[in-house]
């Protein structure tokens, strides 16, 4: 069957440190692979979209990997602070549809 | 320019009753994407609107349904309401080839 998997776990670093999420999914071919942030209470926002012939997508803070052969992506935030604290979600889109499939989400906790 | 707005924000229904949830998406968007987010869970996809037409559909009942308007505004109404139905309800719009889907800040669904 085919699933999204995120560490299900929360995530908590000091700031400053690099944050290291990980998105791992089966029976998809997706392509492409997007996060997004979440705060409690309101809607995901949009952060970086990685194809599937991309290996790694930098923004400020942010990178993202894509591994197709290990059907895995790993989203970084460096030099983190304690407002990166939030929620972060994966979605992989189901064949040009327009459909999107997400994770379950990381909590990240950036501590002071 | 206004993004995705929702309405209502907040909303308490007795078991049995019936709602419907409205959207407006970002100015230039025509497509609409609702998704249902039970607490500590991802998204999860319901149908999608484009043309007026319901063109994806996820693995929900036949009590959610939806309509979209000329000027590209969504409703979602879902009947005979049970307590499980109880979630963040939230829209997203995108325009054309599908990328970065913009969401709006939900609406808390309460079935008592």
């Amino acid at each position: 069957s085919q699933k999204i998997e995120q560490n299900s776990e929360a995530l908590n670093i000091q700031e400053g440190k690099t944050a290291t999420l990980t998105c791992n999914y089966t029976n998809y071919s997706p392509a492409y692979l997007q996060w997004y942030r979440q705060d409690p209470g309101r809607g995901p926002v949009f952060l970086l979209l990685i194809r599937e012939n991309e290996k790694e997508k930098r923004k400020e803070r942010l990178k993202v990997t894509f591994d197709t052969t290990l059907k895995q992506s790993l989203f970084h935030i460096t030099a983190s602070q304690p407002a990166d604290s939030a929620t972060y979600l994966c979605a992989l889109e189901s064949s040009n549809t327009g459909k999107l499939i997400f994770g379950q989400g990381t909590t990240l906790q950036v501590k002071p | 320019d206004a993004g995705v707005t929702q309405s209502p924000t907040h909303l308490i229904k007795t078991r049995g009753q019936q709602v419907t949830l409205r959207c407006s998406p970002k100015s230039g968007h025509d497509t609409v994407s609702w998704y249902q987010q039970a607490l500590g869970q991802g998204p999860q996809f319901i149908f999608q609107y484009y043309e007026e037409e319901e063109r994806q559909r996820g693995n929900f009942p036949d009590r959610f349904s939806g309509h979209q308007f000329p000027n590209y505004s969504s409703e979602l109404n879902v009947n005979a309401l049970l307590l499980g139905d109880s979630a963040l309800y939230l829209c997203a719009s995108h325009e054309g080839p599908v990328y970065e889907q913009y969401f709006g800040p939900g609406t808390r669904l309460t079935v008592t």
